[in-house]
């Protein structure tokens, strides 16, 4: 299994512009977690989604973030417009019922200026 | 609400030291805990994974051990290496599919 696949690695966008963070969960897995980490704030959880369905968006800091999971094989979050303070590493994670432990992705660098 | 503690938030041994980092939790009803690891600039790695029943995980050098009722967790680190330098992160969750709560980290410098 190729495990949990983000894209971009790293992405550099000027503040006020559209930013699209993409994930491919592990195959079979129903669970998807998005996680932001800061050196402020550690690792948060933002949104996680069942069976393709948002069910805890209550980690989302503000409208302008959004998520979305069109199938069961790829989810995107979204910032826009993007500010300096998004700035962080974001990961995905993904999960079932019978999983034990959790395998994250590479992350996102995420860097707005 | 479940809070993940560690300690120390750093450390820096000399190469080949034993050495213990802490972990601790404040609802003992989890189902897992897992430690990862996490070089500068990197992803997390998962290191070992103890189920809530178990009392303790090893993996080579790395050994692991889960005290539910007292909410603590440590993980030992045998003969430390500089390779060995990294933040070191603890997680809790209560399911299998639920979020995950971390914990700020130790950062290790293991010196040669």
């Amino acid at each position: 299994d190729a495990g949990v696949i983000q894209s971009p690695r790293h992405e550099v966008t000027e503040m006020g512009q559209e930013v699209t963070l993409r994930c491919k969960p592990i195959s079979g897995h129903d669970y998807l977690f998005w996680y932001r980490q800061t050196m402020m704030r550690g690792l948060e959880l933002l949104i996680y989604f069942n069976n393709n369905v948002p069910i805890d968006d209550s980690g989302m800091p503000e409208d302008r973030f959004s998520a979305k999971m069109p199938n069961a094989s790829f989810s995107t979050l979204k910032i826009q417009p993007s500010e300096p303070r998004d700035s962080a590493v974001y990961f995905c994670t993904s999960s079932t019922e019978r999983s034990y432990g959790y395998t994250f992705g590479s992350g996102t660098r995420l860097t707005v200026v | 609400k479940q809070e993940v503690t560690q300690i120390p938030a750093a450390l820096s041994v000399p190469e080949g030291e034993n050495l213990v980092l802490n972990c601790s939790f404040t609802d003992s009803a989890i189902y897992n805990l897992q430690w990862f690891r996490q070089d500068p600039g990197k992803g997390l790695t998962s290191l070992l994974l103890i189920q809530s029943s178990q009392r303790e995980q090893t993996s080579g050098r790395l050994n692991a051990s889960l005290d539910k009722s007292s909410g603590r967790s440590t993980l030992y680190i045998a003969a430390s290496q500089p390779g060995d330098s990294a933040t070191y992160l603890c997680a809790v969750f209560r399911t299998s599919y639920d979020k995950v709560i971390f914990g700020p980290g130790t950062s290790l410098s293991v010196i040669p």
